[in-house]
């Protein structure tokens, strides 16, 4: 089946540097890819849609010039935090849609970030 | 606004035994309503899904039906396996604005054997 590759699964930075998260279709085109964000017991929370050659769509409270999102590619889209503070320690989970005509969801497995 | 309330975790069981994971939801209409399933150091994965009142979904032993009176899409299962150890989204999909998936927080199963 369609697979999606997250890279890193996980990631410990130190306050003030930035850290970038990519996101990989192996084996189909994904021409909208979402970003989420998880704190611990919490929902997974939407951060942006991106689409393949455009700006990401953020969410409300979501800053988008912290939270960079490239989609340069039908493949792979990367999310950088930027001066990243403790408070952005979270999980982040992307997810691509297959849009081959199937417009099913296929998920990273996510990446755990801790700044310190 | 659209939201996803589950069953806080984790669970742990014996193998065998019954599950249920409750889920219960507020929408504006009427959403499509999902499960996810996330194994360890794997992406989440569709594991089942209903799009209208009373539909049920099932797969891989694992039920839920889509209770429009109390607003929920319970999971069950009759008798879990080891293999079946992983975390369970919730998840809701309302047809209506951005038709977006809203998530519960997951609750994490373990299955010993």
């Amino acid at each position: 089946g369609a697979v999606v590759s997250q890279h890193p699964s996980w990631v410990i930075c130190k306050s003030g540097t930035s850290v970038k998260i990519e996101c990989r279709s192996l084996d189909f085109q994904a021409t909208t890819m979402f970003w989420y964000r998880q704190f611990p017991k919490q929902s997974l929370m939407l951060m942006a849609t991106s689409n393949e050659g455009s700006k990401a769509t953020y969410e409300q409270g979501v800053e988008k010039d912290k939270f960079l999102i490239n989609h340069a590619s039908l493949t792979l889209s990367t999310l950088t935090v930027t001066s990243a503070h403790p408070e952005d320690s979270s999980f982040y989970i992307c997810s691509a849609r297959d849009g081959g005509g199937h417009e099913k969801l296929f998920f990273g497995s996510g990446t755990q970030l801790s700044v310190l | 606004g659209n939201s996803v309330t589950q069953m806080e975790g984790p669970v742990t069981l014996s193998e065998e035994a019954f599950l249920t994971i409750n889920c219960t939801y507020t929408a504006t209409g009427y959403p499509s309503l999902f499960w996810y399933v996330q194994y360890p150091g794997e992406g989440l994965q569709l594991l089942l899904k209903a799009t209208k009142a009373d539909d049920k979904g099932s797969n891989k032993g694992f039920e839920a039906t889509y209770r429009k009176e109390t607003t929920s899409f319970h999971l069950e299962k009759g008798s879990v396996q080891v293999s079946d150890s992983a975390v369970y989204f919730c998840a809701l999909k309302s047809l209506q604005g951005a038709q977006k998936l809203v998530f519960g927080q997951g609750t994490r199963l373990t299955i010993n054997p």
